[in-house]
């Protein structure tokens, strides 16, 4: 059975660093593409970044410079490095393996909160 | 990047009828857009891919159509399930973007 946990959020300060970490079971993170999604409270969905096989990386606009995405093979795990973090980075953060076939996966998500 | 406008922001429906949600894109996005559904604290659950194609388990009265630059998901008959909010995506450039999403109430 596929599962995707995400964990590491929390509240955070503006201007600081936080590690969201994905944990996969049920299949290989590096055999697929995986991405970030978040919404915001009360807002709708906006995608962060995603990760192929390869190790190709994209990334929005808004946290592009700012944030990593990254795997660990050895651990089954999707990354998200996120640094000089803002208010406006405050949400819910969703890992998700991109669709192959007729569905995707997601997790229940993590929430983010940057405030001081 | 592909804007993508969802219409109409909110759409107050009856169970048993058919609702019409719309997605307007920037530019062209080909075939390459996908539809979720989400629920209050649950995460998005796709529901049409590729523009056309129902995903693994949903039922027959979801359909997408469209391709281009406009799309819409159909719900031909409202189930009490069904009211929640509808997300669509384009997947033909990056970034992907979403829609602003639209909500589907019980009116």
């Amino acid at each position: 059975e596929v599962q995707l946990v995400e964990t590491g959020g929390g509240l955070i300060q503006p201007g600081g660093s936080l590690r969201l970490s994905c944990a996969a079971s049920g299949f290989t993170v590096s055999n697929n593409y995986m991405n970030w999604v978040r919404q915001a409270p009360g807002k709708g969905l906006e995608w962060v970044s995603i990760i192929f096989g390869d190790g190709t990386t994209y990334y929005a606009d808004s946290v592009k410079g700012r944030f990593t995405i990254s795997r660990d093979s050895s651990k089954n795990t999707l990354y998200l490095q996120m640094n000089s973090l803002r208010a406006d980075d405050t949400a819910v953060y969703y890992c998700a393996r991109d669709r192959t076939g007729d569905r995707d996966y997601w997790g229940q998500g993590t929430l983010v909160t940057v405030s001081s | 990047e592909i804007v993508l406008t969802q219409s109409p922001a909110t759409l107050s429906l009856s169970p048993g009828e058919r609702a019409t949600l719309s997605c307007r894109a920037s530019q062209s996005v080909s075939s390459y857009l996908d539809w979720y559904q989400q629920k209050p604290g649950q995460a998005p659950r796709l529901l049409i891919y590729d523009a056309s194609n129902r995903a693994a388990g949903i039922p027959a009265r979801f359909s997408g159509s469209g391709s281009g630059t406009d799309f819409t998901l159909t719900i031909s008959s409202l189930e009490p399930e069904d009211f929640a909010v509808y997300h669509c995506q384009q997947r033909y450039n990056w970034p992907r973007t979403f829609g602003q999403g639209t909500k589907v109430e019980i009116k």
